[in-house]
């Protein structure tokens, strides 16, 4: 079942330059989006999120947009730090339960 | 700020036994779920909890599983018959409500070692 899939294992970026993370879905029902940082040892942290009445949400370094017609959606960081080395995960939700269904992350590294 | 939070962070037990792991969810939060995440695999959910009783599971959440939240601040899964194959990370979260922004908030994890 890959409801979920972020088809990059890993991806390596110089510091100072953007990166972009890559999220596809299958399941149409899904309205709700996020993307969570996960540091080795410790739990995924939320990073930021978007509706599917939107196609971008910014926060700072942090942009993600939603492309519908496509089910996809990305994640950009600009410009990239060093502490911005870790996997990250996409995950999605349906309005009409509560689970959120993962992609099997990205694992970022950030390059002095 | 808060956070949530999950004891312990290291659990190792025998095949059969059973195991009780604790998470105290952000103080506010009415919502509350457990995943897991086995060596190398996605993160899965298993269950979600409101108003005392269970929303939502997964095909995982069988009758070995079971959560409950025994006072106004501990949410606990407990696993009464534990086989090798539940070796795997927890996470315990929770969110403040179940709207069109369904923002979990993700304890650091209890790491369970089924020998």
């Amino acid at each position: 079942d890959q409801q979920v899939k972020q088809n990059s294992p890993s991806l390596s970026v110089q510091e100072g330059r953007i990166s972009i993370l890559n999220c596809d879905y299958t399941n149409s029902m899904f309205d709700y989006f996020l993307w969570y940082k996960k540091y080795p040892a410790e739990g995924p942290t939320f990073l930021i999120s978007i509706s599917s009445i939107k196609d971008k949400n910014e926060d700072g370094r942090f942009t993600v947009f939603l492309n519908k017609s496509a089910k996809h959606l990305s994640l950009h960081i600009v410009p990239s730090q060093p502490g911005d080395s870790a996997v990250y995960f996409c995950a999605a939700s349906a309005r009409s339960n509560y689970q959120l269904i993962w992609g099997a992350g990205t694992k970022l590294i950030i390059k002095p | 700020e808060p956070e949530v939070t999950q004891t312990p962070s290291h659990q190792v037990t025998q095949m059969g036994q059973e195991v009780i792991l604790r998470c105290v969810p952000i103080s506010n939060h009415l919502y509350f779920y457990w995943y897991r995440q086995i060596l190398g695999q996605k993160v899965e959910f298993l269950v979600s909890f409101y108003n005392n009783e269970i929303s939502e599971k997964s095909e995982i959440f069988d009758d070995q599983f079971s959560v409950e939240r025994p006072d106004g601040s501990n949410f606990t899964l407990k696993i009464r018959s534990t086989k090798l194959e539940d070796s795997a990370m927890y996470f315990c979260a929770s969110s403040a409500r179940v709207t069109m922004y369904n923002e979990q908030f993700f304890g650091p994890g209890t790491r369970l070692t089924v020998l």
